[in-house]
């Protein structure tokens, strides 16, 4: 079975700060692993994938994320907070079994302060 | 760049009248996929289709109906309106499901009353 646990609701940092928003994964096949933003009254948009090539991830925005096998983790990382960061950040794994199934963590707030 | 289109933008029901929700896309994706988002749920899989005539439920099906005449339209429709349907409501496409990027329309407010 699949499952995703974002480990925070919420996150709050001051502006210039390091962002890092936990995510856990459990899965008996090799994953995709997806960072999502949604910012407010928006769509999702994609920050970055993880799907079996190099570890460390680099997305837009100056985002990154590294897919820990051992730990089962997907952190997602950004050096210094933006104010333009405040969104909601949604971890999802996918993984592909003759069919594929995609479940979507329950998501984390991401609160920049000035 | 329409990308994936979404309407309407909100929308406000009774209890008990139907109603549809139209999504397009002009990538070319032969996977589409209707999802709600409800509080601290993340985003729940309702119908997904890999292709023209090609439909499947996913988590929460039940109250809605889906279509695929075309490539580029997908819409769901609401059979009977009740207020635990009250969500917001996202339509996505993507080339290959699970390993490329979705792309998500602007979704749908919808408040059932």
């Amino acid at each position: 079975a699949q499952s995703v646990t974002q480990l925070d609701s919420h996150v709050s940092v001051s502006e210039g700060t390091p962002v890092l928003l936990r995510c856990n994964y459990s899965s008996s096949y090799s994953p995709s692993l997806f960072w999502y933003v949604q910012h407010p009254n928006k769509g999702l948009q994609l920050l970055l994938k993880y799907t079996s090539a190099a570890t460390l991830v680099k997305g837009i925005n100056g985002f990154e994320a590294e897919f820990k096998k051992s730990e089962t983790s997907f952190h997602l990382t950004k050096p210094s907070a933006h104010m333009s960061d405040a969104a909601e950040y949604f971890c999802v794994v996918s993984v592909s079994t003759g069919g594929f199934k995609t479940i979507f963590g329950a998501g984390t707030r991401l609160f920049v302060k000035a | 760049n329409a990308g994936v289109t979404q309407t309407p933008k909100f929308q406000v029901l009774k209890t008990g009248q139907s109603m549809t929700l139209q999504c397009a896309q002009d990538m070319n994706h032969e996977y589409m996929s209707w999802y709600r988002q409800d509080p601290g749920m993340g985003l729940r899989l309702i119908h997904y289709s890999v292709g023209a005539g090609i439909t499947d439920q996913g988590e929460v099906p039940n109250g809605y109906n889906v279509s695929r005449s075309t490539t580029e339209d997908f819409p769901l429709r609401l059979l009977s309106a009740a207020p635990s349907q009250t969500s917001v409501y996202f339509c996505a496409s993507s080339l290959v499901p699970g390993r490329t990027e979705a792309f998500f329309g602007q979704g749908t407010r919808l408040t059932v009353v």
